[in-house]
């Protein structure tokens, strides 16, 4: 089945630090690719998304590249915020009619300090 | 619009309780969701539905149940509280048709079984 693996946290940067998650999945065909935000108290929300090889979703600054030949869809950020500070979850939605599951990564944990 | 909303935020029971967490939308979105979300995983999907008086189960739906007589809720009951069962849970709405990723989280309920 499907399964995404993220980097174990918890991160933690200085403001204008440069930040990497790391994720890698595995899945059948072609799957879509997401990085979702959960910011205290409140529910995920999506950050960005790519549908196929070699797409870069990018939103606020953050930025992921869709790699087929690593299985990889690492997120990263040149100068981090304390605003950032949030769990991020990476996920995957599989092809060829899955229009219902997304499997999640465990998430990371970022603490960005002032 | 108040989007999707939760209730209760927070909730202590007791093993062998029963109890209804209300999911509530107010975008007219056919498909609506139910995750639980434990410490050190991602979200898991426990029931799903398409539309009123349509469900089906997600990965993990042992130990709740699910109904949709209207387009706007879409309540989760716990028969019988188990401790395996502390999580947090998030509903999510979606227009019928729209890709996975759109869904919008509610801000979920942090439940506690002793």
């Amino acid at each position: 089945g499907n399964s995404v693996t993220q980097m174990e946290g918890p991160v933690t940067l200085s403001e204008e630090a440069f930040l990497t998650i790391n994720c890698t999945y595995t899945a059948t065909g072609y799957p879509s690719l997401f990085w979702y935000v959960q910011y205290p108290g409140e529910g995920l929300q999506l950050l960005l998304k790519a549908t196929k090889a070699d797409d870069k979703g990018s939103n606020k600054g953050f930025e992921a590249t869709y790699r087929k030949e690593t299985t990889s869809f690492h997120l990263e950020k040149g100068s981090v915020q304390v605003s950032d500070s949030a769990v991020y979850f990476c996920a995957l939605s599989g092809s060829g009619g899955s229009n219902y599951k997304l499997t999640f990564g465990k998430g990371t944990l970022l603490t960005v300090n002032p | 619009n108040a989007g999707v909303t939760q209730t209760p935020k927070f909730q202590v029971l007791k093993t062998g309780q029963s109890m209804t967490l209300q999911c509530a939308q107010d975008m007219n979105h056919e498909y609506m969701s139910w995750y639980r979300q434990d410490p050190g995983m991602g979200l898991r999907l426990i029931h799903y539905s398409v539309g009123a008086g349509i469900t089906d189960q997600g990965e993990v739906p042992n130990g709740y149940n699910v109904s949709r007589s209207t387009t706007e809720d879409f309540p989760l009951r716990l028969l019988s509280a188990a401790p395996s069962q502390t999580s947090v849970y998030f509903c999510a709405s979606r227009p019928a048709g729209a890709p996975i990723e759109t869904q919008y989280f509610g801000p979920g309920t942090r439940l506690l079984v002793l």
